[in-house]
C-alpha cells in the first residue's frame, strides 16, 4: 500500500524564482492537504483540494497557488520566492468529505530559498 | 492565547518511565484531536486520534481528552530511547473547517 509521495525532496532556488512542488497521496485517498513548516514550529496549513478544486485555505498570500488532477495528485506553486518561504513543504492526504478525516503526512520538500 | 499550545520542552524522562506530554486548545468547538511523533528532518507520523471525552489506548501510547477543560494529553509507557522525538499535537475544529491547528511541538529526550 503506497503512503503518501512527493518530489523533489530537496529543492534550493533564489529569491524571486518560481517553485513547483509535487504531492501524490496515498492510495484510496481523495483529499490534498499542503502545510508549511518552519523551522522549530508546527505545521501551518497553506490549503487543500478536493475534486479538484481548492476547498479551504489558510493564510497564506497569493503567490501561494495550486492544482489537483483528476488522479487525485497534487501541485503546490510558489511565486516570487522570500526568504522566509524557505521551509519543509509538507502534503497530507484523506479520504472523504468530512471535516474529521485523519490526514497523513508525505516526507516533505524541504525547500531553500538563497 | 494560541490556538493550539504545548510546552516545547525538552521534556527529559529516563528509559522505562512514562512520558506524559500536554497541549491545550481555545475553540470550544474543536471536534478532532490528533498526535503526531516527528523526528528531527522527517515528517509527522501519526500516533493516535482522539474524538470523545476519555481515554483512547493503543499499545504504549494512551490518548487523553477533556473538551469541558480544554486539553488532550499523550501517555507514553515504558518510553524507549527510540521514542526520542517531538511530539506534535493537531486541532480540527469541525465546523466545515478541513485543516489542523498544530500546536509547536513538545520535544521529548528519552535517557537510556
Amino acid at each position: 500500500d503506497a503512503g503518501v509521495t512527493q518530489s523533489p525532496t530537496h529543492l534550493i532556488k533564489t529569491r524571486g524564482q518560481q517553485v513547483t512542488l509535487r504531492c501524490s497521496p496515498k492510495s484510496g485517498h481523495d483529499t490534498v492537504s499542503w502545510y508549511q513548516q518552519a523551522l522549530g514550529q508546527g505545521p501551518q496549513f497553506i490549503f487543500q483540494y478536493y475534486e479538484e478544486e481548492e476547498r479551504q485555505r489558510g493564510n497564506f498570500p497569493d503567490r501561494f497557488s495550486g492544482h489537483q488532477y483528476p488522479n487525485y495528485s497534487s501541485e503546490l506553486n510558489v511565486n516570487a520566492l522570500l526568504l522566509g518561504d524557505s521551509a519543509l513543504y509538507l502534503c497530507a492526504s484523506s479520504f472523504g468529505q468530512g471535516s474529521t478525516d485523519t490526514q497523513y503526512f508525505g516526507p516533505g520538500t524541504r525547500l531553500t530559498v538563497l | 492565547q494560541k490556538e493550539v499550545e504545548q510546552n516545547s520542552g525538552p521534556l527529559s524522562v529516563p528509559e522505562g518511565a512514562i512520558a506524559s506530554l500536554n497541549c491545550t486548545y481555545s475553540d470550544r468547538v474543536s471536534q478532532s484531536f490528533f498526535w503526531y511523533r516527528q523526528y528531527s528532518g522527517k515528517s509527522p507520523e501519526l500516533i493516535m486520534s482522539i474524538y470523545s471525552n476519555g481515554d483512547k489506548e493503543d499499545g504504549r501510547f494512551t490518548a487523553q481528552l477533556n473538551k469541558a477543560s480544554q486539553y488532550v494529553s499523550l501517555l507514553i509507557r515504558d518510553s524507549q530511547p527510540s521514542d526520542s522525538a517531538t511530539y506534535l499535537c493537531a486541532v480540527n475544529t469541525g465546523s466545515g473547517t478541513y485543516k489542523y491547528i498544530f500546536g509547536t511541538g513538545t520535544r521529548l529526550k528519552v535517557l537510556a
